[in-house]
Parts: C-alpha cells; structure tokens; sequence
C-alpha cells in the first residue's frame, strides 16, 4: 500500500525564519499530495495540495511542489509567524481524485518562537 | 464549504465501557470516512461508510469493535465497543466536497477518548 515519510519533529524555529517540512512517499498509479495543518484547539484543515507532477501548490505563504522523480512534497515558508505554530501533516490520496482515503505521515508539531 | 461537527468533543471512559460518537454534516454527502489519531501518531482509516451500504474497515479494524452507522446523507455514528485503555484517541470523521475540478476532503473537529 502506499505510505508517507515525513519529517520528524518537533521543530523550533525563531519568527521569520526559513521552514522546510520534508515529506516523501511511495505509492502506485497516480497519486496526489496534500499538506494538513492543525492549529492548537482546531480540527484539521487542508493547507494546500497538488494534482498532478511538477505542480506548485501554495497558501498562506506556504509552498510545496509535487516532484514525481522524487516522490517527495516538501513544505516550505520564506518567513514564519508565531501564529504559523501548528502541527502539520502530509497526506496521499491514491488515485489524485480527492474522495478515496487519505494516508497521512506523522506530523511535525512546528513553534514559533517570537 | 460544508460545516461538520463531531459530539461529544472528549470523553473519559471506564474500560469495558462504549462509546458512540456522532458526526453531523450540514449538506448531502455520499461517502464519509472514520479516522482515528493515536496520542503522538498520525491518523489511520478506521473505514469508509456509504449510504446504504456496509461500511468497509481497513485492515486491523473490525465491525465488532467499531460498529459504524449511516442512516442518511448528513449523519454518522462510529462506536467505540468494549473500550480499553489503547483505544485512547482522537476519532475524526472526513468526507469529500467537490471543489473546483477537485474533491477536498474536510475534517471534523474530533473527538478526543480517554479510556481509563
């Protein structure tokens, strides 16, 4: 089956530093990466994503391409905010089409630190 | 984008007890799914209920254990039987909302289970 390795946490970073979360995977057919995030006390909710390779999904700042030659997503911000301290999951959909289940990698819970 | 909440937010149980958490959605949805978020882990697919149909469990989880309900298109109920400490967790239930050319799947607040 396909599954998600992403990168451990926690991660303590200073506001506006430089954040890269990494996140690879190993599936079949034609999968699509999502990245979740979940603010402390909140459910969670869909960051950003990407449909197909090479594509960049962004939101809030925060930037992931879809590299199929790597199979990898990473997360990435030029300058975080205190208010950016969640923790944040990367996630497959197997087939790209948004309503089979998703597999999910072991967050990274992220502080900001002001 | 459709509202989805989850009752009761957290619970404390006594093992051997049950639990029944409910998940209300304020519009129509097909297919919805149950997750479940161990203390420090990711989540994992419990299962994927339909309407009208059994809901089919991932490897690992049974019907027994947690026995799902789907009576309509807005609600479901996932039961935590027979409880025990390590079915301590978060349960979230999801469900898929077209967006665009795509289908976002949106979570439910969850419900956090402590099982003593």
């Amino acid at each position: 089956g396909n599954s998600v390795t992403q990168m451990e946490g926690p991660v303590t970073l200073s506001e506006e530093a430089f954040l890269t979360i990494n996140c690879t995977y190993t599936a079949t057919g034609y999968p699509s990466p999502f990245w979740y995030v979940q603010y402390p006390g909140e459910g969670l909710q869909l960051l950003l994503k990407a449909t197909k390779a090479d594509d960049k999904g962004s939101n809030k700042g925060f930037e992931a391409t879809y590299r199929k030659e790597t199979t990898s997503f990473h997360l990435e911000k030029g300058s975080v905010q205190v208010s950016d301290s969640a923790v944040y999951f990367c996630a497959l959909s197997a087939l790209g089409f948004g309503n089979e289940k998703l597999t999910f990698g072991t967050g990274t819970r992220l502080t900001i630190i002001p | 984008s459709a509202v989805i909440s989850q009752k009761p937010s957290r619970d404390i149980c006594q093992r051997g007890t049950s639990l029944t958490i409910q998940c209300q959605v304020d519009s129509q949805v097909t297919m919805m799914f149950w997750y479940r978020q161990q203390p420090g882990q990711s989540l994992t697919l419990i299962a994927t209920a339909n309407q009208g149909s059994e809901a089919t469990y991932e490897s690992g989880f049974v019907i027994d254990k947690f026995p799902i309900s789907r009576p309509n298109l807005t609600f479901s109920t996932l039961t935590v039987s027979n409880m025990s400490p390590e079915d301590s967790s978060i349960y979230l239930c999801s469900f898929p909302q077209p967006t665009g050319t795509y289908n976002e799947q949106f979570f439910g607040p969850g419900t956090r289970l402590t099982v003593l």
